[in-house]
């Protein structure tokens, strides 16, 4: 079974560029998350999907982050513009369900983004 | 609110000697709680989860993890380590709400010696 994709692995853009990220969950997952992982911490959640609607987007910084995941699989997440304390990896995840708290989340590769 | 502690910034275990890495939890209801180990510039890999049972669960690479009510802790272990094991450990708890996120702590950096 192939795991959770994501691309690119490592990005490097100046402050106030803008940059996007894409992710191919586990085939037939319908839950997808994206979490921020900032160097020396756990990670932490952006958005969370299931299908194509958002269940919970409340540490989404919504003035200059963007996600959509339109037709229930693959899913994009943009920052428009970038700040330095946005260096960070992205992680994306996976899993079969939502409102199952014993689901297991299965995590791609993450992009490594540094803003210079 | 939901939330992990691992008390240790770094752990250090001589090969072949048994690891344990600490995990404490402070969760609102029933803790559904995980394991998942990271190596450089990789994602995070699934080791093992409690979510109901035997105290003591069972995962991948030889790691098992005891589940503590009453310590309110979910220390991750192995018998004898490896230095393939040297790795950064992260333990996380289900958030209570239906949307399932996984709240993480701090991670726990193992360096095992040879």
């Amino acid at each position: 079974e192939a795991g959770v994709a994501q691309s690119p692995r490592y990005k490097i853009i100046e402050k106030r560029q803008s940059v996007a990220f894409w992710c191919n969950p586990i085939s037939g997952h319908a839950t997808l998350y994206w979490y921020q992982q900032i160097l020396g911490q756990g990670p932490k959640l952006l958005i969370q999907f299931q299908n194509n609607g958002v269940v919970d987007d409340s540490q989404l910084p919504k003035d200059r982050f963007s996600a959509e995941r339109l037709k229930g699989v693959d899913s994009t997440l943009k920052i428009q513009p970038a700040k330095l304390e946005d260096s960070a990896v992205y992680l994306c995840a996976s899993s079969h369900n939502v409102g199952t708290r014993t689901d297991t989340q299965y995590f791609g590769p993450g992009t490594r983004l540094t803003v210079l | 609110a939901q939330s992990v502690a691992q008390p240790e910034d770094q752990v250090n275990v001589a090969e072949g000697n048994p690891l344990t890495v600490k995990c404490t939890y402070s969760v609102s209801g029933n803790p559904y709680l995980f394991w998942y180990v990271q190596y450089p510039n990789r994602g995070l890999q699934f080791l093992l989860k409690y979510i109901t049972g035997d105290n003591l669960v069972k995962g991948s690479y030889g790691f098992e993890a005891e589940f503590n009510k009453s310590q309110t802790s979910f220390h991750l272990k192995k018998p004898s380590a490896l230095v393939s094991d040297s790795a950064l450990y992260f333990c996380a708890v289900r958030d209570a709400s239906n949307t399932g996120k996984l709240i993480f702590g701090q991670g726990t950096t193992l360096q095992v010696k040879p």
